[in-house]
């Protein structure tokens, strides 16, 4: 119930491509769902987030799908740069709960 | 910006050692987290504060113990190492004020246990 599921595991995608990286969940109390991005040597960092009243929020070449029928979500990464070679985390947490529920991650590379 | 400080960045000790992990937040955040990171797992959430001298158990609690004694300080400790310890630990740090989502991490610290 307190399982967010991320997939795929590893991921490589030509410069220029979209990448895109898919969550799953369970609790329908979640209500806020961030993604993090990790480069190595850093700690994570919030990329960007949705809550469940929207279905999707874009900031720049990022952009969140949300589905909340389905208790889905994904991030698509537009144009995809070298540069966003990273691991990518989705998440979730309640309102008023402090705690944030992380998937497993994702290894992204962009092939230059 | 938010600053979070973790006191090393590679430790390397050895079986049945106790191990102190410092980190240090510089922006008043209430809330303070200690993470395991390994590969294929993800984040594993270790143990948690949301004030001084407060600790609550995450999902992984076993064989750590932390103390926050003051606000800006969260440590983790390694009461006896073990190799199954060896990985990378991140600190992170939160604010309780509604719509505060965000939490800040560190840069992490590579323990290794021989």
């Amino acid at each position: 119930q307190q399982q967010v599921k991320q997939s795929p595991q590893s991921l490589i995608v030509q410069k220029g491509g979209i990448s895109i990286i898919n969550c799953a969940y369970e609790n329908t109390a979640f209500d806020y769902f961030p993604w993090y991005q990790q480069f190595p040597g850093k700690g994570p960092a919030l990329l960007i987030a949705i809550r469940p009243d929207v279905s999707e929020k874009k900031e720049g070449r990022f952009t969140i799908s949300f589905n909340k029928s389905a208790k889905q979500f994904s991030l698509h990464i537009m144009d995809s740069q070298p540069g966003d070679s990273a691991t990518y985390f989705c998440a979730a947490s309640i309102g008023g709960d402090d705690k944030i529920i992380f998937g497993k991650g994702t290894r992204l590379h962009i092939l230059p | 910006d938010v600053k979070v400080t973790q006191s090393s960045r590679y430790l390397v000790k050895r079986t049945g050692e106790k191990v102190f992990l410092e980190c240090v937040q510089d922006m008043d955040h209430e809330n303070m987290f200690w993470y395991r990171q390994d590969p294929g797992l993800g984040l594993r959430l270790i143990y948690f504060s949301y004030d001084v001298k407060m600790k609550e158990k995450g999902d992984i609690p076993e064989g750590y113990s932390v103390s926050r004694e003051k606000k800006e300080r969260f440590s983790l400790i390694l009461e006896s190492a073990s190799t199954n310890q060896t990985s990378m630990y991140l600190c992170a740090s939160s604010s309780r004020q509604e719509g505060a989502d965000t939490q800040y991490f560190g840069p992490g610290t590579r323990l290794t246990v021989l």
